[in-house]
């Protein structure tokens, strides 16, 4: 059973590019999550993803959106990236009923 | 809002030993989840032990239990006979119940001496 999955590994972007950051979660699971982690913090949270739809939202910009497939799969885009989203970019699923999450191995996002 | 709060960015414990993580939180909720995260330099968050708060037993998973202390909003992490396979970042994550997003601590580097 695969569990949940990332890509890619790393990216290296330039101020101003956009970004688009993928996740498989794991199977059986419905909801995704996408966190944020700098160098040296705890993860914080961006948004959720529930049937399709962005259900939750922490404090981040409008240049962060996000998509859910039907598949359940998930996207992170990020536009007129700057040198401050330098981070790991995270992403974690939920089973239906349960309320722990399961994480991946995130996406080492470096901007130049 | 919910807070968390992790005071000991480093720690270090000798092979076979007991070591104990410190974790406070804060909410004004009552219905809540408390989760301890390891995260090994290959970087994926590994869910450790997680608490519900209506729950007044502590949680234990093998070597690993929590000293829940809800009055106190203390939630920290023993870890018995230590193994070498233990250093990581632990976090303390708390979650409210219905939404499911994470408040993580800023972490605690555990280093394993052999």
């Amino acid at each position: 059973d695969a569990g949940v999955t990332q890509s890619p590994t790393h990216l290296i972007k330039t101020r101003g590019q956009q970004v688009t950051l993928r996740c498989s979660p794991k199977s059986g699971h419905d909801t995704v999550s996408w966190y944020q982690q700098a160098l040296g913090q705890g993860p914080q949270f961006i948004f959720q993803y529930y049937e399709e739809e962005e259900r939750q939202r922490g404090n981040f910009p409008d240049r962060f959106s996000g998509h859910q497939f039907p598949n359940y799969s998930s996207e992170l885009n990020v536009n007129a990236l700057l040198l401050g989203d330098s981070a790991l970019y995270l992403c974690a699923s939920r089973g239906p009923g349960e309320y722990e999450q399961y994480f991946g191995p995130g996406t080492r996002l470096t901007v130049t | 809002a919910q807070t968390v709060t992790q005071s000991q960015p480093e720690m270090s414990v000798q092979e076979a030993e007991t070591v104990t993580l410190s974790c406070t939180y804060d909410t004004s909720e009552s219905d809540y989840y408390l989760f301890w995260y390891k995260q090994p330099p290959s970087r994926q968050m590994i869910l450790v032990i997680r608490q519900e708060a209506y729950k007044q037993q502590n949680a234990t998973e093998n070597r690993f239990s929590v000293n829940f202390q809800k009055a106190a909003k203390s939630f920290s992490l023993k870890i018995s006979d230590s193994q070498l396979g233990d250093a990581a970042m632990y976090f303390c994550a708390i979650s409210l119940s219905g939404t499911y997003k994470y408040i993580f601590g800023t972490g605690t580097r555990l280093k394993v001496l052999a």
